[in-house]
């Protein structure tokens, strides 16, 4: 079966654009999240959707967005970019709870300039 | 608050080689999970391992095997007769509740040397 597609696979952004990535999860899946991946900070959890509702939020600033529709596909949006936000943007994907599987994508690298 | 320490930033072995990688986790949690995923260069995190904290029975699967003991909030990871191809970046990750909020560790760079 397909995987966790994210695309694009890479993008990039000037200071004060915005942004949105999107997240294809495994067909049948209803929990999507997201990821944060830089080398200082590490990987970081911005926000979760089940269902089409944000289920957990990471600690990040409101610029940082994300919707699910009703197919379960996902999106999240970065406004007003930051050099810092600069980033490898990882999606997962789950049939939902923390004893179900987890499958990554391949992620979005995002380079803001 | 959960944390997920990994000390070893990064370990060199040869192939053929046996390597652990270490985990010390963090939580006041009665309920929690652990994980371990490889991030190759491609970028995506591929599941290896899951364990629940009532779960203290370690396991062999191939030429991974598995160390999680509760007493001192350890989950390390062995690869036995290591390959070339394993060489990636391997983390350790955390998670309590149903929203996948996973605490990942900062991982370990493996390379594996022909």
């Amino acid at each position: 079966k397909a995987g966790v597609t994210q695309t694009p696979r890479y993008l990039i952004k000037t200071r004060g654009q915005q942004v949105t990535l999107s997240c294809s999860p495994i067909s049948g899946h209803r929990s999507v999240s997201w990821y944060q991946q830089t080398p200082g900070q590490g990987l970081q959890f911005l926000f979760e959707y089940f269902s089409e509702t944000q289920r957990n939020k990471g600690n990040f600033p409101g610029r940082f967005s994300g919707r699910q529709f009703s197919n379960s596909r996902s999106e999240m949006n970065v406004s007003t970019l930051e050099l810092g936000d600069s980033a490898l943007y990882l999606c997962a994907s789950s049939s939902g709870g923390p004893t179900a599987g987890y499958t990554f994508g391949s992620g979005t690298r995002l380079t803001v300039v | 608050a959960q944390k997920v320490t990994q000390a070893q930033t990064e370990i060199s072995v040869v192939e053929k080689e046996d390597v652990t990688l270490d985990c010390v986790y963090e939580t006041r949690d009665t309920t929690y999970y652990l994980f371990w995923y490889k991030q190759p260069p491609s970028g995506e995190l591929v599941f290896l391992i899951r364990r629940n904290s009532f779960d203290e029975q370690n396991e062999i699967s191939g030429r991974y095997s598995w160390n999680f003991q509760k007493s001192t909030s350890s989950f390390n990871f062995t690869i036995t007769a290591s390959q070339v191809v394993d060489s990636a970046v391997y983390f350790c990750a955390l998670t309590y509740n149903y929203g996948q909020n996973f605490v990942f560790g900062p991982g370990t760079r493996l390379s594996v040397l022909p």
